[in-house]
């Protein structure tokens, strides 16, 4: 069954400090990766997505993620964090069906210092 | 473009009332649609989906249910609201490329 795992709840970096953001995920076949993120009282924005091909991946907002398939692993990370980045961050695995149903990770908040 | 509503933002109802959530989408057809529940500190559960018209998948059991009346239109309802039914509901649309796109949310508060 398709899960995925962000084991980091709560992250607090120094803005303008590097960011990585984990994710695990557990899928039988090669697959289709999401990171989406999500503003207080907001619905979820797509950051990123990986479906094939190169596996460094560039988003919005100068995120990127990076597939690893030996790891399952898609993590983000972005080199210089703004204080606008403070967020909800969750990542997601697509099943690849006709009703391309996502199961998506806990989340992760992420916490801006000045 | 394409655009998805939900409506309302924000609701508050008490315990044993009726509930209808709208979404719509605007620019594109046929989509697959989506609802999910965001818990208070948790992560997004998918409730129902649906791929056409009339066509309704439900992913978790509960006092909830889904209607697709028309092709870019999905309504969350309930006859009657529990505590536990309190959340950020959220309204997604897909189409052929696997993505989903999601809605700016309804806060629902059940007391």
């Amino acid at each position: 069954a398709q899960s995925v795992t962000q084991p980091d709840i709560h992250i607090t970096v120094s803005e303008g400090a590097s960011l990585e953001l984990r994710c695990n995920y557990s899928y039988g076949a090669t697959p289709y990766l999401f990171w989406y993120v999500q503003s207080p009282g907001q619905g979820l924005q797509l950051l990123l997505k990986y479906f094939s091909g190169d596996t460094l991946v560039q988003g919005i907002k100068g995120f990127e993620a990076e597939f690893k398939r030996s790891q399952s692993s898609f993590n983000l990370r972005k080199p210089s964090v703004h204080w606008s980045d403070a967020a909800e961050y969750f990542c997601a695995v697509g099943d690849q069906t006709g009703a391309n149903n996502l199961f998506f990770g806990t989340g992760t908040r992420l916490t801006v210092i000045p | 473009s394409q655009t998805i509503h939900q409506w309302p933002a924000t609701l508050v109802q008490p315990v044993g009332s009726p509930l209808s959530l709208e979404c719509t989408v605007e620019g594109t057809s046929n989509p697959n649609l989506y609802w999910y529940r965001q818990a208070a500190g948790r992560g997004l559960q998918l409730l129902f989906y649906s791929v056409g018209i009339g066509q309704i998948s439900s992913e978790v059991p509960q006092n909830l249910s889904a209607s697709r009346p028309q092709d870019r239109q999905f309504i969350l309802s309930s006859k009657k609201l529990l505590l536990s039914d309190s959340g950020f509901y959220l309204c997604a649309w897909s189409g052929l490329t696997d993505t989903q796109y999601f809605g700016p949310g309804t806060r629902l508060t059940v007391l």
